[in-house]
């Protein structure tokens, strides 16, 4: 398996523009999470889906995050608008029976 | 959130000395602890998941204690090698939750 594939690996764009990050998890996994890396928190959880349906998005940090999971193998995390404070790491993770979590490589983002 | 608590925040070591840090989170309804390791420019990689009281596991040079009781985990590297250098990440998940609550981590930097 080619583990979980995260695209783009990098995005640099002005404030205000629609960001679209993109995840395709371990095939048969049945959980899916987002997380934000950043300096002062570290790596925060954004939302957690499980059998494509969020179950938690608490840690969505405002309404101009949101996050999709139409079918088992592919997922989105979208910002509209961006701001320069959404500059950071963003990790997608899935996880199977046994709760190990597998990561992405992570999508730099860059909001300029 | 749990609180999760990791320490030291970081250590530098010679190369071919050992070293351990600790992990201190919550007792009640524990239900497992993962380590994760993770190198700069790349994503965590998980290294070990423990559940019972007095487990200890072990890959090559690193090695791992859990005592449930009191809420710590011990993380070892025997010979530490450049390649070791990381951010060491603990992470307990309680029964009733789906989460893991990352600490903030342990950043080990070996000298040769």
């Amino acid at each position: 398996d080619a583990g979980v594939i995260q695209s783009p690996r990098h995005e640099v764009t002005e404030m205000g523009q629609e960001v679209t990050l993109r995840c395709k998890p371990i095939s048969g996994h049945n959980s899916l999470f987002w997380y934000r890396q950043t300096m002062m928190r570290g790596l925060e959880l954004l939302i957690y889906f499980n059998n494509n349906v969020p179950i938690d998005d608490s840690g969505m940090p405002e309404d101009r995050f949101s996050a999709k999971m139409p079918n088992a193998s592919f997922s989105t995390l979208k910002i509209q608008p961006s701001e320069p404070r959404d500059s950071a790491v963003y990790f997608c993770a899935s996880s199977g029976g046994v709760g190990i979590q597998y990561f992405g490589a992570g999508t730099r983002l860059s909001v300029l | 959130i749990l609180n999760v608590e990791q320490s030291p925040q970081s250590l530098h070591v010679q190369e071919g000395d050992s070293t351990n840090f600790t992990c201190s989170f919550p007792s009640s309804n524990f239900y497992a602890l993962h380590w994760y390791r993770w190198e700069t420019a790349k994503s965590p990689e998980a290294l070990f998941v423990m559940t019972l009281n007095g487990d200890e596991k072990k890959k090559g040079r690193i090695s791992a204690t859990l005592n449930t009781k009191e809420g710590y985990s011990y993380l070892y590297i025997k010979g530490s090698q450049p390649e070791d250098s990381a951010t060491y990440l603990c992470a307990p998940k309680r029964s009733n939750d789906y989460k893991l609550s990352f600490g903030a981590g342990t950043t080990v930097t070996v000298r040769a």
